[in-house]
Order: C-alpha cells, then sequence, then structure tokens
C-alpha cells in the first residue's frame, strides 16, 4: 500500500513569512512528485511539480525533493491571505500509470 | 483559457437511487478520470479512461460504478445503486498527449457534491 503523509495542520504563519510544508512517501521508486493547491469546497489545482532531487522554484513557489530520504517540501515566500488552502501533495510511481497518490494535505492559514 | 466542466455542482438523491455524474473535459485532452473526496479525507482515484475504453480502475470502482463516453464531448461516471458512503465530492480530470505521450498534468473540473440521504 503507498502511502502519502502530510501533518494535517493547521500550519498558521504570518503574512510575509515562509510557508514550509513537508510530505514523506513510503514507496521508494517514486518517480514524480506534485504540489496542489484546494481552497476549501474546491478542487485541486495542481502548481508545482518536480522529478529530480534538489530544488525547483516557481514564482513564490519552492519545491524541494530528497529521494534517499523519502521527502518532498513546498516553501511559499511571502506568504499571502489567499495562500490560505490545504495543499496536497501527490506521488506518481514510474512506468505506465500517471496515477497520483494523494496525501490528505496539510492546511495553510496565512493571518494579516 | 478551457476548462473542465461538471454538473450538476450539487445532487442529492435516496439510497439505493441510481445517479449520473456529467462532466466535459477539455476538448483536446484524450484522457479522462475520475476522482472522489470524502469530506476531510484525502483525493482517491476512481477510474481512467482513454480511447473509448477503461484504462485504470481501483479498488473501490466496483460493479455499482460505470462510465462512458456517450458523445465527443461528455464523459459521465454512473453510480448504480447509492449508498450512504458514496456521500462525497466527485472530481473529473483530463489530461492531454505531447508529443506522443501521456503529460503527467491534469486538469480538474470544479466538482459534484453527492450528497446520499
Amino acid at each position: 500500500q503507498k502511502e502519502v503523509e502530510q501533518n494535517s495542520g493547521p500550519l498558521s504563519v504570518p503574512e510575509g513569512a515562509i510557508a514550509s510544508l513537508n510530505c514523506t512517501y513510503s514507496d521508494r521508486v517514486s518517480q514524480s512528485f506534485f504540489w496542489y493547491r484546494q481552497y476549501s469546497g474546491k478542487s485541486p489545482e495542481l502548481i508545482m511539480s518536480i522529478y529530480s532531487n534538489g530544488d525547483k522554484e516557481d514564482g513564490r513557489f519552492t519545491a524541494q525533493l530528497n529521494k534517499a530520504s523519502q521527502y518532498v517540501s513546498l516553501l511559499i515566500r511571502d506568504s499571502q491571505p489567499s495562500d490560505s488552502a490545504t495543499y496536497l501533495c501527490a506521488v506518481r510511481e514510474p512506468g505506465g500509470s500517471y496515477i497520483p497518490t494523494f496525501g490528505r494535505g496539510t492546511s495553510l492559514i496565512v493571518h494579516p | 483559457e478551457p476548462e473542465v466542466t461538471q454538473t450538476p455542482s450539487h445532487q442529492v438523491t435516496q439510497m439505493g437511487q441510481e445517479v449520473i455524474l456529467r462532466c466535459v473535459p477539455i476538448s483536446n485532452h484524450l484522457y479522462f478520470y475520475w476522482y472522489r473526496q470524502i469530506l476531510g479525507q484525502k483525493v482517491e482515484f476512481l477510474v481512467s479512461f482513454y480511447n473509448n475504453e477503461i484504462s485504470e480502475k481501483s479498488e473501490i470502482f466496483d460493479d455499482q460504478f460505470s462510465v462512458e463516453r456517450p458523445d465527443g464531448s461528455n464523459f459521465t461516471l454512473k453510480i448504480r445503486s447509492t449508498k450512504l458512503e458514496d456521500s462525497a465530492m466527485y472530481f473529473c480530470a483530463s489530461s492531454r498527449l505531447a508529443g506522443g505521450k501521456l503529460t503527467d498534468t491534469q486538469y480538474f473540473g470544479p466538482g459534484t457534491r453527492l450528497t446520499v440521504l
């Protein structure tokens, strides 16, 4: 059974701070890693994907991957109240299946 | 920007009734998916569909579920005899091919909230 673990939170940070969201996964052969943002009552929206060890930056978002530790994280710089949402980590195995396994998500609250 | 659309946004039904959830994927996408999310729980894969047939399905997708692409635009999920535990948000998603390969990016629709009483 593939597992993707996230702290459910909530993680509360002040506006302008860096929010750090973490995710661990159980399947060592996992190949693709995704961060989705989900506002309450809405659908998941892909914000970052990462495939190789190291950092990947996109605007205020940085995804970090460490396959040896089976760990992926998302940093949000200069957090804004509009970043308040649940952040879902998803992991996909190599091969033909393009179906990701989702974590339960971490609730982020950015307070003014 | 093209979007995946889903109807209805909210469906209330009695236990044992059949429901059909409808999705219109993005027009040039070829892979379609259904996921569900029980309130407070994780997003769970149900089924994927390509070239007019099921590509993959999860253990959740048992005989009470079926999918269909009745025409060139709609993609439906039918739940034959609903149970209380089918109450959830159901998300449709689609993805496209690029260079002959399936891309990782799945675009989710807004979801249908199914409430079984």
